[in-house]
């Protein structure tokens, strides 16, 4: 398996711009988070589906932040719109389990730098 | 409040000493615990993990790590390290009650040879 892939790697926007970011879990996994990763703040879990469906999104941190999960093989988390302190490396990671119950499997993740 | 705590930010070893990275942890139950690696533009990957059991884990790369519950810490271990090893370390604790999942701050380490 190819693992979790996540584009774009690298993405440079400029403020009040719309950001989509984009993960492929690995196949056959029925869960998939979204973690945010800043040297303030560390790993932050923004939200995560089950079978498709957003089970927990209490770390989104505003309305401008936007996740879905259309299909098991594709999500997206959108900020719309952006702003510099959104810059921060995003992480998609999938699993076969249950949160707290196993392996998370992390892509490489996607640096945000917002001007 | 649940939490995860690594009191080293930074660590510099000489390759081929042996490692110690804490990690202490606040929960009333026992939790389940994980040391991940994260590489420079990387991914986490998982190191080892501790569900129950035998306190002493193995994981992969060489590392352990040993579950002590009276004082609630999950240090990680390696006897010699490779100048590979240098990486940022995260531990992470999950509750099976209220479904929480929390990643310590990290420790940097950095390997000179």
């Amino acid at each position: 398996d190819a693992g979790v892939i996540q584009s774009p790697r690298h993405e440079v926007t400029e403020m009040g711009q719309e950001v989509t970011l984009r993960c492929k879990p690995i196949s056959g996994h029925d869960y998939l988070f979204w973690y945010r990763q800043t040297m303030m703040r560390g790993l932050e879990l923004l939200i995560y589906f089950n079978n498709n469906v957003p089970i927990d999104d209490s770390g989104m941190p505003e309305d401008r932040f936007s996740a879905k999960m259309p299909n098991a093989s594709f999500s997206t988390l959108k900020i719309q719109p952006s702003e510099p302190r959104d810059s921060a490396v995003y992480f998609c990671a999938s699993s076969p389990y249950e949160l707290t119950a196993d392996t998370q499997y992390f892509g490489p993740g996607t640096r945000l730098t917002v001007l | 409040a649940q939490s995860v705590t690594q009191p080293d930010i930074h660590i510099t070893v000489s390759e081929g000493a042996s490692l110690e990275l804490r990690c202490n942890y606040s929960y009333g139950a026992t939790p389940y615990l994980f040391w991940y690696v994260q590489s420079p533009g990387q991914g986490l990957q998982l190191l080892l993990k501790y569900f129950s059991g035998d306190t002493l884990v193995q994981g992969i790369k060489g590392f352990e790590a040993e579950f002590k519950r009276s004082q609630s810490s999950f240090n990680l271990r390696k006897p010699s390290v490779h100048w590979s090893d240098a990486a940022e370390y995260f531990c992470a604790v999950g509750t099976y009650t209220g479904n929480q999942f929390y990643f310590g701050t990290g420790t940097s380490l950095t390997v000179i040879p």
